[in-house]
């Protein structure tokens, strides 16, 4: 069982503040790194898949960077709004299609 | 939005009875997951299909039988429901290969309760 951990748990922010979250993970073995926004009564949706150490991607307000040496990635959220508010999961692939998830981080905007 | 369609959305069954959930999907994606969502514990992997009658175990498997005899749909059966059971289950799709296919796309999730 892979250990993926994303921390923190949970982050309550108020709208306007900038934010981000880490996910770690076992860098051997490495195939890809995403990431999912999940909603309340929602699927989650993916935001963005890396494979490159190195890599940044960018979204809109919201970015990642990956690096596989060291086994995180950063998600980055500039100016939160209320409607940023959702869990964001990070996923491992390291076996070729199949994604190990973290626990999750799940953020709140304050208005 | 990706054709994805689970079935039911909701049911509530007894211990000890059998269970079938069904995923549907339109995209002729090779792969297919059906998940768990757990409080504390995120999505864990239960099985997977990487095609027609291809099928593997995930992290959390004991319990649960799966099949897939025609690409579009994938079955996920609880042989004896148990409490522990309970959950919200998610099938998610994906093409395959590497990088950017090995997104994933989820169905709108099933949550079972066992009484």
């Amino acid at each position: 069982i892979l250990n993926v951990e994303q921390s923190p748990q949970s982050l309550h922010v108020q709208e306007g503040d900038s934010t981000n979250f880490t996910c770690s993970f076992p860098s051997s073995n490495f195939y890809a790194l995403h990431w999912y926004r999940w909603e309340t009564a929602k699927s989650p949706e993916a935001l963005f898949v890396m494979t490159l150490n190195g890599d940044e991607k960018k979204k809109g307000r919201i970015s990642a960077t990956l690096n596989t040496k060291e086994g995180y990635s950063y998600l980055y959220i500039k100016g939160s709004q209320p409607e940023d508010s959702a869990t964001y999961l990070c996923a491992l692939d390291n076996a070729g299609n199949m994604l190990t998830f973290g626990g999750g981080t799940r953020l709140m905007v304050k208005p | 939005d990706a054709g994805i369609t689970q079935s039911p959305r909701h049911k509530v069954t007894e211990t000890g009875t059998p269970v079938t959930l069904r995923c549907h999907q339109t995209e002729n994606h090779r792969y297919m997951y059906w998940y768990r969502q757990d409080p504390g514990h995120g999505l864990r992997l239960i099985h997977y299909s990487y095609g027609v009658k291809d099928t593997d175990k995930g992290e959390v498997s004991d319990g649960y039988s799966v099949s897939r005899s025609k690409t579009e749909d994938f079955l996920l059966t609880l042989e004896s429901a148990t409490s522990s059971q309970t959950s919200v289950y998610f099938c998610a799709i994906s093409e395959g290969g590497e990088g950017m296919n090995t997104e994933a796309f989820f169905g709108q999730g099933t949550r079972l309760t066992v009484v």
